[in-house]
Order: structure tokens, then C-alpha cells, then sequence
């Protein structure tokens, strides 16, 4: 099936400890979308990619980076992880004739 | 005011009612219009775009006038399985999704 695979589904860091997560998709769609999710919060995005061109949300912080490496692949890069970075970080794709967006499962994201 | 709002919630309704969301959006040249159900600590789900002439996919339906700017989304005879927190989403420009801030529904048995 196609999908939005990313990784770790868990993952904790110390604080100001580098973490990179990782997503993955098999839908061959030209976009790619990160997003922070807080408790009770909708998804806000960070960031998104038209296939190699990124495009920067302009409340994200500087703190936060991405890379996307190839149409399948998009990494999100947190360099110095505050506890106030706690949060589900969703990826997410679009595409298609209907232009809908599929997310992956997240990756829950603990700050010690 | 904020780009989509959302009725505040949470709904709690018995098992087997109707129950109606509410979605308003400010950007008039917005393009694409869905309706998102995400459960607790999961990601969200698409449960049905939503298209000018309305749609219906078993109990839920789904309706769009643009000329209000306005989406709702009804599910009849409610499941326990339905309780999910609702998230109306819209694309203003671009590609980038919008999403309203949610309605959180408990249907009790």
C-alpha cells in the first residue's frame, strides 16, 4: 500500500542534543510537509517542499531545518532542542488529481 | 480573525444521534476544502474532501457554500467508533493546507 512511513515513532533527546527525524513516502506526490502538533493543538506547519524547493513558514525558528534529499525522502533537523519542542512532528505529502494530503503516523518527541 | 474556524466543542452526544460541525474560512479565493478526523495521539485521517455540489459517504455528508464561505459536516446515527476530535481544512493558496482548530466529539453510550 502506499503510504507515509516516517521514524522513530518515539524518540527522546536531551536537551540541546541535535535530533533528526526522518519520513518516507511511496505516493510519488511532489509535496512534503512537516508539522509540529501540540496536545489539544492543531498541526501548525513548519515547513514544506514543491519538490526541491523549500518554502520556510515564517513563524518556524531558526532552530528547525529540513533537507529533502529526493522525491521520497525529507528529513526534519532540530539543532538545539528546547523542552518547549515536546510535541508529535507529523509528515505529511500531497498530490494527486483531488490534491489531497496523507499524513505519516508521526513521530512523538520527548525533550529531557 | 483567524484564516478557519471551528465550532469550540467538545459535542457529547448519545450513541445513535445526529450531530452537525460548523467551518468558516476568510480567504474567499481558497481552493480545496477537507474534512480530517484525527483520534487521540494519532495523526489526522482524511474522512472526505468536500466539493461545491456536496457529497455524502454513508453517514457522513459533507457541504460547501462558498458564497458564505462556510463548510459543515453531519454524521447521522452515531458510533462510539466516531468519538475523534474533527478538523475542518482548507488550501487559501498554493500548497499549503490550513487547518482550523478542531471540534472535539465524545459520543456516549
Amino acid at each position: 500500500d502506499a503510504m507515509v512511513i516516517q521514524n522513530p515513532r518515539y524518540q527522546v533527546t536531551q536537551f540541546g542534543k541535535p535530533v533528526t527525524l526522518s519520513c518516507s513516502q511511496t505516493l510519488n506526490h511532489n509535496v512534503m510537509y512537516w508539522y509540529q502538533q501540540k496536545s489539544s493543538q492543531a498541526p501548525k506547519l513548519l515547513f514544506h517542499y514543491y519538490d526541491k524547493d523549500f518554502n520556510n513558514e515564517a513563524d518556524t525558528p531558526d532552530n528547525f531545518q529540513s533537507r529533502r534529499p529526493n522525491t521520497s525522502f525529507c528529513f526534519l533537523d532540530i539543532r538545539s532542542p528546547g523542552l518547549g519542542d515536546a510535541a508529535m512532528y507529523l509528515c505529511a505529502t500531497s498530490g494527486g488529481r483531488k490534491n489531497e494530503q496523507f499524513f505519516g503516523p508521526g513521530t512523538r518527541l520527548t525533550v529531557l | 480573525r483567524k484564516e478557519v474556524e471551528q465550532d469550540p466543542g467538545p459535542f457529547n452526544v448519545p450513541e445513535g444521534a445526529t450531530v452537525a460541525f460548523n467551518c468558516t474560512y476568510s480567504n474567499s479565493a481558497s481552493q480545496s476544502f477537507f474534512w480530517y478526523r484525527q483520534d487521540c495521539r494519532k495523526e489526522p485521517k482524511l474522512l472526505m474532501s468536500v466539493y461545491s455540489s456536496g457529497n455524502e459517504d454513508g453517514r457522513f455528508t459533507a457541504q460547501l457554500n462558498r458564497a458564505s464561505q462556510y463548510i459543515s459536516l453531519l454524521i447521522r446515527d452515531s458510533k462510539l467508533s466516531d468519538s475523534a476530535t474533527y478538523l475542518c481544512v482548507v488550501t487559501p493558496y498554493g500548497q499549503n493546507f490550513v487547518f482550523g482548530p478542531g471540534t472535539r466529539l465524545s459520543v456516549l453510550p
